[in-house]
């Protein structure tokens, strides 16, 4: 089974601010790598695909890079509603792995 | 509206039998994969298994394999997740997705609560 790790576990920004969360696989995913935002109560609602590619209705201030094992999710200026749990997902095999989150929280 | 519309939230006792349901509407319904994901509570996302409705392929996280069974009846575009006896522990949010690599449509959840 791949394990995702994700880093930091916890982010304090301020709004306007770049964040930038890692997820690290243990071994190959290609670019079969997903990102997902959830808010308090909420599902969560799918970010980024294939590592690199917007979901519908997802604002250009997210963004998504690597490829491999290291992967990257930047948001280039934080806005109020991003504060949030962001979580890295891949599949390998049929079988479908979460990373334990990022949290975004105000500074 | 494409959606995934989940059975509203149980509370069970120890060793009860549940199922649950994830009905889809606003698209072809047995084109897509569904499955199934836990969140315990304050904790983060487990994938337990997902379903072909068109040919009820299933497939099953080792972590829940023989602790759950998952089903489609394509005739009325739902699909179920069901326990024959619940634990404690089953107390989650389970959330139903679409898709076989990612997931791009999410029900709101179930919140099961087994407590004696």
């Amino acid at each position: 089974e791949i394990v995702l790790t994700q880093s930091p576990a916890t982010l304090s920004l301020s709004p306007g601010e770049r964040a930038t969360l890692s997820c690290r696989a243990s071994q190959s995913v290609s670019s079969y790598l997903a990102w997902y935002q959830q808010k308090p109560g909420q599902a969560p609602r799918l970010l980024i695909y294939d590592a690199s590619n917007r979901a519908t209705g997802i604002p250009a201030r997210f963004s998504g890079s690597g490829s491999g094992t290291d992967f990257t999710l930047t948001i280039s200026s934080l806005e109020p509603e991003d504060f949030a749990v962001y979580y890295c997902q891949q599949r390998s095999n049929w079988l479908f792995t979460f990373g334990p989150g990022t949290k975004v929280d105000i500074k | 509206e494409v959606q995934l519309v989940q059975s509203g939230a149980e509370v069970k006792k120890p060793g009860e039998s549940l199922k649950i349901s994830c009905k889809g509407s606003g698209y072809s319904f047995t084109s897509y994969w569904i499955g199934w994901v836990r969140q315990m509570p304050g904790k983060g996302l487990e994938w337990m298994g997902i379903i072909y409705p068109g040919d009820s392929d299933t497939r099953y996280s080792p972590s829940f394999q023989g602790q759950v069974t998952i089903s489609a009846d394509k005739s009325i575009s739902t699909a179920y997740l069901q326990w024959s006896s619940l634990k404690a522990s089953d107390t989650a949010m389970y959330y139903c997705v679409r898709g076989d690599w990612y997931f791009d449509l999410w029900g709101r959840g179930t919140l099961v609560t087994v407590s004696s």
